[in-house]
């Protein structure tokens, strides 16, 4: 079965540094991998995904993610942090074989201080 | 387009009653989940519906169950009420479901409180 693993819960940065946010995967074919962010109080908003092809996924906001397949990792990034990216990240990954859900890591909650 | 709707936002219920969450997906999706997110176990899959039909579940007890209508709105719902069940309530849908790389569109959430 697939999963997903965030190993920082907590993330603090100063505005305008760069960010990054963690994510490990493990699955049984080839992964499809998702973050999302969680502002308080509300749903998750979807921010960007990796299926095939550039390792460098450019997304939402200016976050941007690497998938490294020898690392069985998809971290995160913004070159410059700003104080509203202060919220909750989750990686996902689904399977590509087969019929199976979407996992979610822990999430990690990311700080950025002015 | 109209995104995720949930309703209700917000619930109190006691120990032992039952509670149906409702869901409306985003117009010509197809798929709807459902996930349960606490602050001890984070995001949970309960399961996902797909053209009526349920096609994954989370590692949840029976007292949890679902359903999805023709018109691909979706229900969930819990029996016999345990405080462990106070949760924030997550749909999300998407155009395909299973092996399919669409991204999840989520809904506000209902937040469950069990007394």
């Amino acid at each position: 079965a697939q999963s997903v693993a965030q190993p920082e819960d907590q993330v603090n940065v100063a505005e305008g540094n760069p960010l990054t946010v963690k994510c490990t995967y493990s699955v049984s074919g080839n992964p499809y991998l998702f973050w999302y962010v969680q502002y308080p109080n509300r749903g998750l908003q979807f921010l960007l995904k990796y299926i095939t092809g550039d390792n460098l996924v450019k997304g939402s906001y200016g976050f941007e993610a690497e998938f490294n397949k020898s690392q069985t990792s998809f971290h995160l990034k913004k070159p410059s942090a700003l104080v509203s990216d202060s919220a909750l990240y989750f990686c996902a990954v689904r399977d590509n074989r087969g019929n199976n859900d979407m996992r979610f890591g822990a999430g990690t909650r990311l700080t950025v201080k002015p | 387009k109209a995104g995720v709707t949930q309703t209700p936002r917000y619930l109190i219920k006691t120990r032992g009653q039952q509670v149906t969450l409702s869901c409306s997906p985003i117009s010509g999706h197809r798929s709807v989940s459902w996930y349960q997110q606490t602050p001890g176990q984070g995001l949970q899959f309960l399961f996902e519906y797909f053209s009526e039909t349920q096609r994954n579940k989370g590692n949840f007890p029976g007292r949890f169950s679902g359903r999805q209508f023709s018109n691909s709105r979706s229900e969930m719902n819990v029996s016999t009420l345990e405080l462990g069940d106070s949760a924030l309530y997550l749909c999300a849908s998407s155009l395909g479901a299973g092996f399919s790389y669409n991204e999840q569109f989520f809904g506000p959430g209902t937040r469950l409180t069990v007394l």
